[in-house]
């Protein structure tokens, strides 16, 4: 079936360090490709998306782009800063039910 | 502003107590659905509704329950609660299907702890 497969955490970085988080999945069809981050205590938010192949999705300086031909949506930014410190989530649009399908979330720690 | 609300944001039972998470959005969507978050899990959907007195069962639908009277309303019953029910429950809203690309507005979440 469809699935989303993420790297696993905690990923801990310094301050204006360099962020890559993997994220791969497996589809029937052309999902729409989504990253959404939950900050301590509250709900998930959409980050960034991408709805076809080779498009960037960009927000808050991370960017993603959606590779068919590796089926991944790897998350970047180029310098963190410690209030991104949260779990982040890759997902796919091809749940069944209409609903997304969500990797297991990246907890991303960031040191001053 | 539209927005989605849960409550109560926190809530400790007992094994075998009846258990009723509200969730309530004002952006007149038709879908609403129900997460479980656990560690090492992530995400699991509960149940989901397409619209009034629509509901379907999701990936770990077995001792929930909802019901979908209105657009804004779709309350989540645990039967008998059981330890295993110990989650975080998100509830979300689309406006589209995600497969039209729909964007899910999460509320900020319900801690259910089961004793």
């Amino acid at each position: 079936g469809n699935s989303v497969t993420q790297m696993e955490g905690p990923v801990t970085l310094s301050e204006e360090a360099f962020l890559t988080i993997n994220c791969t999945y497996t589809a029937t069809g052309y999902p729409s490709l989504f990253w959404y981050v939950q900050y301590p205590g509250e709900g998930l938010q959409l980050l960034l998306k991408a709805t076809k192949a080779d498009d960037k999705g960009s927000n808050k300086g991370f960017e993603a782009t959606y590779r068919k031909e590796t089926t991944s949506f790897h998350l970047e930014k180029g310098s963190v800063q410690v209030s991104d410190s949260a779990v982040y989530f890759c997902a796919q649009s091809g749940g069944s039910q209409g609903n997304l399908i969500f990797g297991k979330g990246t907890k991303l720690s960031v040191k001053p | 502003d539209a927005e989605i609300t849960q409550s109560p944001r926190h809530k400790i039972t007992e094994t075998g107590r009846q258990v009723t998470l509200a969730c309530h959005q004002t952006w007149n969507h038709n879908n609403m659905f129900w997460y479980r978050q656990d560690l090492g899990h992530g995400l699991r959907l509960i149940h989901y509704s397409y619209g009034v007195q629509d509901t379907n069962k999701g990936e770990v639908s077995d001792g929930y329950s909802v019901s979908r009277s209105n657009t804004e309303d779709l309350p989540l019953t645990l039967e008998s609660a059981a330890s295993s029910q110990t989650s975080v429950y998100f509830c979300a809203s689309s406006g589209r299907l995600a497969g039209g690309t729909g964007e899910l507005f999460f509320g900020e979440g319900s801690r259910l702890t089961v004793l």
